[in-house]
């Protein structure tokens, strides 16, 4: 019952370190996002993929890069972080045939 | 484009309290509707869902009615608990894929004292 895993759970990142989160899914889905989550602001698009080998920008892509590896993973990658970028990132799937969408258990990140 | 539009809170309620959240949307097609729970330090999980007009999605307690008619799809439960402390979200996703297809509310956050 894997579902979506993404790692690390919690990371602390100096301004201007880079990292990659990672996120599997083992239920075949084709659709794949990132999402961050900010007191407020409810959950924001970053980045999706529709399918294997394909990327695209959502709401706020700035500052962030994608890879569609294989059809189970898709990374997010900061390559300079910084401050604004504390938030607390999920990853998620989608089922196509009934739309509903499965969330990783979120990632931690706080850049100082 | 597609919207959610839910009450932010956070509600406060007492145990055994009559719960209504409210949630309507907005979207060109006929999407799926979804009531997602965040409880502290975890990620989402989805509570119930509806596919299509008139459908009741229930689960744990909780309802929630696809009204077409009114694009609304309020969460109820009669009698809350301590427990069901969490922030609910509301999000729609329709067949048209890719980014447009998923969209969320902002969230309500839920507090229910004993």
């Amino acid at each position: 019952n894997a579902g979506v895993t993404q790692t690390p759970k919690f990371q602390v990142l100096k301004t201007g370190q880079s990292m990659t989160l990672q996120c599997a899914q083992d239920m075949n889905h084709n659709s794949m996002y990132w999402y961050r989550q900010d007191p407020g602001m409810g959950l924001r698009l970053i980045y999706y993929s529709a399918s294997e080998g394909t990327t695209d920008k959502g709401e706020v892509p700035n500052g962030y890069n994608v890879s569609r590896l294989n059809k189970r993973e898709f990374s997010l990658r900061l390559e300079s972080a910084a401050p604004s970028q504390t938030s607390v990132y999920f990853c998620a799937s989608r089922d196509g045939l009934g739309n509903t969408i499965y969330f990783g258990e979120g990632s931690w990140l706080t850049v100082v | 484009g597609n919207s959610v539009t839910q009450m932010e809170g956070p509600v406060t309620l007492s145990e055994e309290a009559f719960l209504t959240i409210n949630c309507t949307y907005t979207a060109t097609g006929y999407p799926s509707l979804f009531w997602y729970v965040q409880y502290p330090g975890e990620g989402l999980q989805l509570l119930l869902k509806a596919t299509k007009a008139d459908d009741k999605g229930s689960n744990k307690g909780f309802e929630a009615t696809y009204r077409k008619e009114t694009t609304s799809f309020h969460l109820e439960k009669g009698s809350v608990q301590v427990s069901d402390s969490a922030v609910y979200f509301c999000a729609l996703s329709d067949s048209g894929g890719g980014a447009d297809g998923l969209t969320f509310g902002k969230g309500t956050h839920l507090i229910i004292q004993p």
